[in-house]
């Protein structure tokens, strides 16, 4: 069973930068999408981003010129880096897997990593 | 950007009742539509993709249809298990996005 683990720090300062990783257990990173998604009360849920296995990425518009997401295949882990964070990057972020056999929708997820944006 | 509005925001209905909710979209997204359950503290768990098609072990009772515009979740008889957080989930276009979400709470 593919199991997702979110790791980094919960509190990070404004114009700081957010780090998180995610750790993936019972499976390969290869063959699949890779995907932060992250959920607040005020914007609901957002795509961030994703890497594939091949290294090629995309980001959300809104967020690209703040955002880094890589792998690490030897690891079988991915990382979600946002710079310059504000209050408005507080969120509970999700790391996600998207592959053919879901047709490219997110079917395993992570619990989910509270972060906070506070000085 | 593509947006998904859902409605109602919350449904409130009994065990053994139907539940209809709708998700629609300000483009047209083909059948690029999947229906996501959450309940609190969870993350979001896959119940249809591609419109009409269940996931692994979803229950008969989940269905889904619509293309285009205009899609539907059906829960044909509510379990107590099935009281959550339902979200639409488009990727005809990126940044793909989500719907608000539509609540299903116990009358």
């Amino acid at each position: 069973q593919v199991q997702l683990q979110e790791s980094g720090p919960g509190l990070v300062k404004p114009s700081e930068t957010l780090s998180l990783t995610c750790t993936v257990s019972g499976g390969s990173i290869s063959g699949y999408y890779w995907s932060w998604i992250r959920q607040s009360p005020g914007k609901g849920l957002e795509w961030i981003g994703y890497v594939h296995y091949t290294g090629s990425t995309d980001f959300n518009p809104s967020l690209r010129s703040r955002v880094t997401i890589s792998r690490d295949s030897s690891k079988n882990q991915f990382s979600l880096k946002v710079k310059s964070v504000t209050a408005a990057d507080t969120a509970l972020y999700y790391c996600a897997r998207s592959g053919d056999d879901s047709r490219g929708y997110p079917d395993y997820w992570g619990q989910g990593a509270l972060v906070t944006v506070s000085s | 950007e593509i947006v998904l509005t859902q409605s109602p925001a919350t449904l409130s209905l009994s065990p053994g009742e139907r539940a209809t909710l709708s998700c629609r979209a300000s483009q047209s997204i083909t059948s690029y539509l999947a229906w996501y359950q959450q309940k609190p503290g969870q993350a979001p768990r896959l119940l249809i993709y591609d419109a009409t098609n269940r996931a692994a072990g979803i229950p008969a009772r989940f269905s889904g249809s619509g293309s285009g515009t205009d899609f539907t979740l059906t829960i044909s008889s509510l379990e107590p298990e099935d009281f959550a957080l339902y979200l639409c989930l488009q990727r005809s276009g990126w940044p793909h996005t989500f719907g608000g979400g539509t609540k299903v709470e116990i009358k």
